[in-house]
């Protein structure tokens, strides 16, 4: 089974503070992705990466940063935390047939 | 236009009955199609794929896909209580080959 695993399910972090949300998936995948998920707005793709060091902008990627130095390894970076930015945020990764698996989610609230 | 259209819902049919939940998408390039299903609280799950035009049938679950319409269908039959939840369905867009997810259809299916 493809695990996809998320560092946090929730945290409360200040408006202002620098956040690090980690994805970690198992199963050899090329392309890692981060959406965050809103009422009424669906997954909304922030950046996406097809390998190692690369990576691409999604839809809404203003406010986000990634770092992917280890093939399972995806990291969302808020450089500096608003309240506009509390949502949950899923990590995926996708197989050859452009299959995504998601993991858990972070519930992330910035007060 | 939206990308991706689903009816939010919530879609109400009584145990035992079909449901069908519809989807349109825009990008004509479209090659591939994805069901998701998302319990409350929880992170997508995928039900089914879908590449070729007709139907799919996967258990109590059936995916159509009509290209020349942009129309993609998920059937459950004999639904369930535990078959309640949010239906997100995810074409394949663009160049950069990525899921396109609509904001989905939720489901209720009652006693």
């Amino acid at each position: 089974d493809v695990k996809v695993t998320q560092s946090s399910r929730y945290l409360v972090k200040r408006t202002g503070e620098k956040v690090f949300l980690e994805c970690v998936q198992d199963m050899d995948h090329e392309n890692m992705f981060w959406y965050r998920q809103d009422p009424g707005l669906g997954l909304r793709l922030i950046y996406f990466s097809y390998d190692v060091k690369m990576k691409e902008k999604g839809d809404i990627p203003e406010g986000y940063s990634v770092s992917r130095e280890k093939k399972e390894r995806f990291s969302l970076i808020l450089e500096s935390a608003s309240t506009n930015q509390t949502s949950m945020y899923l990590c995926a990764s996708d197989d050859s047939t452009d299959t995504q698996y998601f993991g858990p989610g972070t519930r992330l609230t910035v007060l | 236009q939206k990308e991706v259209e689903q009816n939010s819902g919530p879609l109400s049919v009584p145990e035992g009955a079909i449901a069908s939940l519809n989807c349109t998408y825009s990008d004509r390039g479209s090659q591939s199609f994805f069901w998701y299903r998302q319990y409350s609280g929880k992170s997508p799950e995928l039900i089914m794929s879908i590449y070729s035009n007709g139907d799919k049938e996967d258990g109590r679950f059936t995916a159509q896909l009509n290209k020349a319409s942009q129309y993609v269908s998920l059937l459950i039959r004999d639904s369930q209580p535990s078959d309640s939840a949010t239906y997100l369905c995810a074409p394949v867009t663009g160049t950069a080959s990525k899921l396109t997810f609509g904001t989905g259809t939720r489901l209720q299916v009652t006693l």
